[in-house]
């Protein structure tokens, strides 16, 4: 069975202060890792898209890293509007469904200032 | 770019009612509209899969007949749920996505927050 699992479930962090995020993932044949932020209330906002073990992708204060079982996001110096909950999802080759993306929990984040 | 919108943002209803969500795609033609649900801490969950002009593939446990979704056009999609029941109070949200975005990104509307008293 595809599964994610994030860890930790919720990060509080100083500002400035740099950390990982954790995304563990099981598929059958893994068509592409998806990183998103979600504010509360609201939908989640794209972040990155990774494919393959070893790829990297980086936007301002974030970098994302995949290997065969596992993703993370890298968060480095934070600041307090990065805070928001971190969801990874993942999409297989053989899913059910044409795109179904299979989301974890997510890793809720707190930045103090 | 990739811009979804969903209206309404907040419903409230009374049990046995019928609510009608839209998502429409902004700036892009979503080939492919999705609508998942979302509890309080937890993950969101695919409820069905729908291509313009086709049937919605619903997941296995969604109730097509309770949960009636309409893929009118390759901008708009509406789920309409009938006789609501307080259980089904839940943040609704629907993606899209194209193949002439270049990937296999979904991109998400703000959701609709669904309360039936």
């Amino acid at each position: 069975e595809d599964q994610v699992t994030q860890s930790p479930e919720a990060l509080r962090l100083q500002e400035g202060e740099s950390s990982s995020l954790n995304c563990s993932y099981t598929v059958s044949g893994l068509r592409g890792l998806f990183w998103y932020r979600q504010d509360p209330g609201k939908g989640p906002e794209f972040l990155f898209t990774l494919y393959s073990a070893g790829e990297e992708k980086e936007k301002e204060r974030l970098k994302a890293t995949l290997t065969k079982k596992e993703s993370f996001l890298h968060i480095t110096a934070p600041k307090p509007e990065d805070s928001a909950t971190y969801l990874c999802a993942v999409q297989s080759l053989y899913g059910g469904s044409q795109g179904n993306l299979i989301f974890g929990k997510g890793t809720k984040l707190s930045v103090k200032p | 770019g990739a811009v979804v919108s969903q209206h309404p943002s907040r419903v409230i209803c009374k049990s046995g009612t019928s609510v009608k969500i839209e998502c429409r795609s902004l700036d892009f033609q979503a080939t492919t509209m999705f609508w998942y649900r979302q509890f309080p801490k937890q993950s969101l969950m695919l409820m069905a899969t729908s291509n313009e002009g086709s049937k919605a593939t619903y997941e296995q446990g969604v109730e097509k007949d309770k949960f009636l979704i309409n893929h009118a056009s390759l901008t708009l999609s509406t789920l309409t749920v009938t006789s609501a029941h307080p259980e089904d109070s839940s943040f609704y949200i629907c993606s899209g996505t194209s193949g002439a975005l270049g990937g296999d990104e979904q991109f998400f509307g703000p959701g609709t927050r669904l309360t039936v008293l």
